[in-house]
């Protein structure tokens, strides 16, 4: 079993619709990444959060710590959205970041 | 502006022939690391780096070197490629430190690499 298991793996969806992407890990962690990764490969990073909640413009992240679970929130889906979404955790035992495999979104107009 | 570059962005090469992709971060980062990507396998870390002199396997570092003699540069090294080597590679740097690494991840653009 993965250490971190991302669902689902591929999403498609109207524009407009609320979105939800979960994230679950098995490892005691420090924190938690969201990235997205676009069509073209760049990565970039959405949020890191070891607890709570944290909201970006129309993207929120939450985390809770005692269920080992994570979800991406996405309001008002855009076609621009689409992207694959990915989770990582940083182990609290050494300092390597796991990896979830990633949710393809795809946001159609 | 704040970056991390990676050269060359492509890459088409033979077995066996040494290869060496640059990585630099412009941000006093002191964490930096190597992924690669596959299909339908995600990012894998390859070696990671806390800090100048300090470097570290992660979880699929054979066939691979790096060195980390200045802060800002963290090439990987690829003595003897072969084609299960062929991916995307991509660098990364953070501002965490040796105690608190997981800070916001920067990434390089990536490193289309064939190896025939």
């Amino acid at each position: 079993k993965n250490e971190v298991e991302q669902s689902p793996q591929n999403l498609t969806a109207q524009e407009g619709e609320f979105i939800t992407i979960n994230c679950s890990y098995s490892v005691g962690i420090s924190a938690l990444h969201w990235l997205q990764q676009h069509p073209g490969g760049g990565i970039v990073s959405l949020f890191m959060l070891s607890s709570g909640k944290k909201k970006h413009g129309r993207l929120i992240a939450t985390i809770n710590i005692q269920e080992k679970h994570s979800s991406l929130h996405i309001t008002a889906s855009h076609p621009r959205d689409s992207a694959v979404y990915i989770c990582a955790v940083g182990r609290d035992s050494n300092y390597q970041l796991i990896w979830g495999a990633g949710t393809k979104l795809i946001i159609k107009p | 502006e704040a970056q991390v570059t990676q050269n060359p962005r492509y890459l088409i090469t033979v077995t066996g022939k040494k290869l060496t992709v640059t990585c630099s971060q412009n941000m006093n980062h002191e964490y930096m690391s190597w992924y690669r990507q596959d299909p339908g396998l995600g990012l894998r870390q390859i070696y990671y780096s806390m800090n100048v002199e300090v470097t570290d396997k992660g979880d699929v570092p054979e066939g691979y070197k790096v060195s980390r003699k200045e802060k800002r540069n963290f090439p990987l090294i690829l003595e003897s490629p072969s084609p299960n080597q062929t991916s995307l590679y991509f660098c990364a740097s953070s501002s965490g430190s040796y105690y608190n690494p997981y800070n916001e991840q920067f990434f390089g653009p990536g490193t289309r690499l064939t190896v025939l």
